[in-house]
């Protein structure tokens, strides 16, 4: 089975701050794993993926992530905020084998100027 | 347009009545999704197709059926719709599993049952 926990689901940054965004991962096979991006009245976009070819996954608009098997984490961080970042940002795991996504219950980025 | 579309992007219903949403996907993805976004539930997946014809159940079918006729179409029904399923609706495509697995979304449909 997967599931994906994100701790905290407001973060608040000032601009030009570092985000870094929590996620951690239950998976009883090598899992996948993801991070999409909600603008507020939109459909989810993806981030960045995970899929064991390097533990570091630089992904759109300055994202990345770093899977750590020993934490089984995959938290997103990027260096400088910007007010284009606000957001709600969700990670998800799939199986290796499948193509059911399970996402956490999402965390919301704001930006303060 | 090429990619994913939903409608309507907003429905107001009442209770007992019956409620279709539509997903339309021009790629010729394998597997759709449908899924409800709630307050502090994230995302939950409702129902999933792996091809025309065949469906299958995901955590939350309660209430919902769906079909999958056509490849590029998925629609969602609400036979009896209830205000616990009040809820922005997303569905999903997708063409492979494993490594090259990407779920593309569309952008959503907002239900309110009153």
């Amino acid at each position: 089975a997967q599931s994906v926990t994100q701790l905290g689901s407001h973060v608040s940054v000032s601009e030009g701050a570092l985000v870094l965004l929590r996620c951690n991962y239950s998976s009883s096979v090598p899992p996948y794993l993801f991070w999409y991006v909600q603008y507020p009245n939109q459909g989810l976009q993806l981030l960045l993926k995970y899929t064991s070819a390097a533990t570091l996954v630089k992904g759109i608009n300055g994202f990345e992530a770093e899977f750590k098997k020993s934490e089984t984490s995959f938290h997103l961080t990027k260096p400088s905020a910007h007010m284009s970042d606000a957001a709600e940002y969700f990670c998800a795991v799939s199986a290796n084998t499948g193509n059911q996504f399970y996402f956490g219950t999402g965390t919301s980025l704001t930006v303060i100027p | 347009d090429a990619g994913i579309t939903q409608s309507p992007r907003y429905k107001i219903t009442e209770t007992g009545r019956q409620v279709t949403l539509m997903c339309h996907q021009t790629w010729s993805h394998s597997y759709m999704f449908w899924y409800r976004q709630d307050l502090g539930h994230g995302l939950r997946l409702i129902y999933y197709s792996a091809a025309a014809d065949i469906t299958d159940k995901g955590e939350v079918p309660d209430g919902y059926v769906v079909s999958r006729s056509k490849t590029e179409n998925f629609p969602l029904t609400l036979e009896s719709a209830t205000r616990s399923q009040t809820s922005v609706y997303f569905c999903a495509s997708s063409d492979y599993i494993g490594v090259k697995n990407i779920q593309y979304f569309g952008a959503g449909t907002r239900l309110s049952v009153l």
